[in-house]
């Protein structure tokens, strides 16, 4: 079956700018979940949807924001976009469920790499 | 949170040799899984193993739950075998991985 699909690959941005990613899980998987990884901070949790609600969110600034379609497809947006956010943005399917997705194994997408300039 | 520290941070090897790499994490999870992180960045699932052991091919991983550790296996080590290699853990509340910081593999002919 499909993976982790991330759409595009590879971004280059201005600062103050805007910039929406683009994540289709595994068939079947409900949850989906948004990591940054940074030469300096590592693999950071941003956020986790599943059935289209928020479950949770990472320490990062109101400026990342995210969002779950019906189809279980997912976005994350950031605004003002600052020299900072350059980084590799991982995506993660799961089957998720309610009682959580940490009872289930991830998959990863190969990520969007973000260039701010 | 649970934090999560993996060791060695560093490892050279020579083709053919085999290395253990270790996970601590601070607190009882439902969820540990190891990653290899390729030279594109794609993190490659190895193991779902949030306890016992698993096997698939030259790599193997214990988890001992109890003592809140695991540990990976590599045998007669590849060239391919070079990258990064993460321990991510997950806990009963939060439907989030935590991440180590990884051991950096490198494996010369």
């Amino acid at each position: 079956k499909a993976g982790v699909t991330q759409t595009p690959r590879y971004l280059i941005k201005t600062r103050g700018q805007q910039v929406t990613l683009s994540c289709s899980p595994i068939s079947g998987h409900r949850s989906v979940s948004w990591y940054q990884q940074t030469p300096g901070q590592g693999l950071q949790f941003l956020f986790e949807y599943f059935s289209e609600t928020q479950r949770n969110k990472g320490n990062f600034p109101g400026r990342f924001s995210g969002r779950q379609f019906s189809n279980s497809r997912s976005e994350m947006n950031v605004s003002t976009l600052e020299l900072g956010d350059s980084a590799l943005y991982l995506c993660a399917s799961s089957l998720g469920g309610p009682q959580g997705a940490s009872n289930y194994g991830y998959t990863f997408g190969s990520g969007t790499r973000l260039t701010v300039v | 949170g649970i934090q999560v520290e993996q060791s060695p941070p560093d490892l050279i090897l020579q083709e053919g040799a085999n290395s253990t790499l270790r996970c601590n994490f601070s607190d009882s999870v439902n969820n540990l899984q190891w990653f290899h992180q390729n030279p594109w960045g794609q993190l490659i699932n190895l193991f779902y193993i949030p306890s016992g052991t698993k096997q698939n091919g030259r790599l193997s991983a214990t988890t001992v739950a109890t003592e809140r550790y695991s540990l990976l296996y590599i045998s007669s080590s590849q060239t391919t075998d070079s990258g990064v290699y993460f321990c991510a853990v997950g806990g009963a509340a939060g439907n989030k991985l935590t991440f180590g910081g990884g051991t950096r593999v490198l494996v010369k002919p």
